[in-house]
């Protein structure tokens, strides 16, 4: 079966520190990857979504970037933090299929407060 | 721009009631529609899939329904419990895309 596995599940930075959030999937070859941000209270912010390695699509222009070393791989970094960048980080994967019908597998999510 | 919004606002609702939710979208016409269960702390799972041509989907307690004229989908819960509480989304996919609304929150009373 497949499963996502994202860390840490919680983060405490300070202003102006870098940062690295991994994520890794199980049990499927070639997934879409994505990743979320959801601020306290909010909906789900697309960020970055990946449907390759070396692929990365960024809907948001920010301090972030991503990256897809591996196939089952994607990795969310920041070389300063901003105190906006609080939030809670969802990683997620689908099935790579061109019908767009397929579920979002979600993980556990990383907790990130910037102080 | 495409927008996708649900209620805001918390739902309270006796047990054994049926809860409906709202999923409203505008500025595009997606052909799926998705709805998930968040829990405090959790990230999202996956509950249900509606294509555009079917007007009704059912899954135990669960049903969905698509009305393309009015841009919405309703979801709902039937017989609910106090373990139904939890926030739901709904979401459209569309070129590897998906897009979330901002979830309503149900709080089932016991």
């Amino acid at each position: 079966s497949q499963t996502i596995h994202q860390w840490p599940a919680t983060l405490v930075q300070p202003v102006g520190s870098p940062l690295s959030l991994e994520c890794t999937v199980e049990g499927t070859s070639n997934p879409n990857l994505y990743w979320y941000r959801q601020a306290a209270g909010r909906g789900l912010q697309l960020l970055f979504y990946s449907v390759g390695i070396g692929q990365i699509s960024s809907e948001v222009p920010q301090n972030l970037s991503a990256s897809r070393p591996q196939d089952r791989q994607f990795i969310l970094s920041s070389k300063k933090l901003l105190l906006s960048d609080s939030g809670f980080y969802l990683c997620a994967w689908a099935s790579d299929t061109s019908s767009y019908n397929s579920p979002l597998h979600f993980g556990n999510g990383t907790r990130l407060t910037v102080t | 721009s495409q927008k996708i919004e649900q209620n805001s606002e918390a739902l309270n609702i006796q047990e054994g009631k049926t809860a409906t939710l709202t999923c409203n979208y505008t500025n595009y016409s997606p052909a799926y529609l998705q709805w998930y269960r968040q829990d405090p702390g959790r990230g999202p799972v996956f509950l249900l899939l509606i294509r555009e041509n079917e007007k009704e989907k059912r899954k135990e307690r669960l049903k969905v329904t698509f009305d393309t004229t009015l841009k919405q989908s309703l979801f709902h819960i039937t017989a609910s419990q106090p373990a139904d509480s939890a926030t739901y989304l709904c979401a459209t996919s569309g070129t590897y895309k998906y897009i979330f609304g901002t979830g309503t929150r149900l709080k089932v009373l016991a």
